[in-house]
């Protein structure tokens, strides 16, 4: 199937800082792009859909400001959490479809645990 | 956005049992409903899907049933083998880009 590759896969930040994920589509292209948060033992929650070349659609009660999302390739979509708090510390995980599948398959990265200090 | 409920949260069954997991949504609209499996530390993966056209769908030992009016379907895995531990999520999709997943249900198979 297609491959999602996200990095880093853990990140240890100071409180205050902004810290930054990535999420490419190695194998095909990606018009959009979903990012979802798990918190443990829970469901995987939609954050956002990343448009390429578009703003992003955030989900009611997520703040923009606070998880910026750029969708600058067909390929790339960032998540960057900005001035990080202990509360944002949880397991983000993005996700994209592949245009040439048959199925509406979401095909997921690895994931990125962010530990917020 | 859509409101997908899940349930149960936890199950254990023994091996060769069979596992049902039901979920509810709240949308109508929704007309795409994939099964996707975690396994711990890994990606979530897709094992089942179902379209709003179709009531029931079988791929070997895991089924899905599909009730429109009652707005809920269901996961079954027969003949349960240790390797089917893991998490299980169930999703609703009304454009086939926005997934809404239910809150999961962690499966264990007792050997």
């Amino acid at each position: 199937g297609a491959v999602v590759s996200q990095h880093p896969s853990r990140v240890i930040c100071k409180s205050g800082t902004s810290v930054k994920i990535e999420c490419r589509s190695l194998d095909f292209q990606a018009t959009t792009m979903f990012w979802y948060r798990q918190f443990p033992k829970q469901s995987l929650m939609l954050m956002a859909t990343s448009n390429e070349g578009s703003k992003a659609t955030y989900e009611q009660g997520v703040e923009k400001d606070k998880f910026l999302i750029n969708h600058a390739s067909l390929t790339l979509s960032t998540l960057t959490v900005t001035s990080a708090h202990p509360e944002d510390s949880s397991f983000y995980i993005c996700s994209a479809k592949d245009p040439r599948a048959q199925t509406g398959e979401l095909f997921f990265g690895e994931g990125s645990r962010l530990t917020v200090l | 956005g859509e409101n997908v409920e899940q349930h149960p949260s936890t199950l254990s069954v023994q091996e060769g049992d069979s596992a049902v997991i039901k979920c509810t949504y709240s949308d109508s609209a929704s007309n795409y409903f994939p099964w996707y499996k975690q396994e711990l530390g890994k990606r979530p993966q897709l094992i089942i899907d179902i379209r709003s056209n179709v009531g029931e769908k079988k791929d070997q030992r895991i089924a899905v049933t599909l009730n429109k009016t009652a707005k809920h379907f269901s996961l079954h895995i027969t003949e349960t083998q240790p390797e089917d531990s893991a998490v299980y999520f169930c999703a609703a999709s009304i454009t086939g880009n926005q997934f809404y997943f239910g809150t999961g249900t962690s499966l264990t198979v007792i050997p």
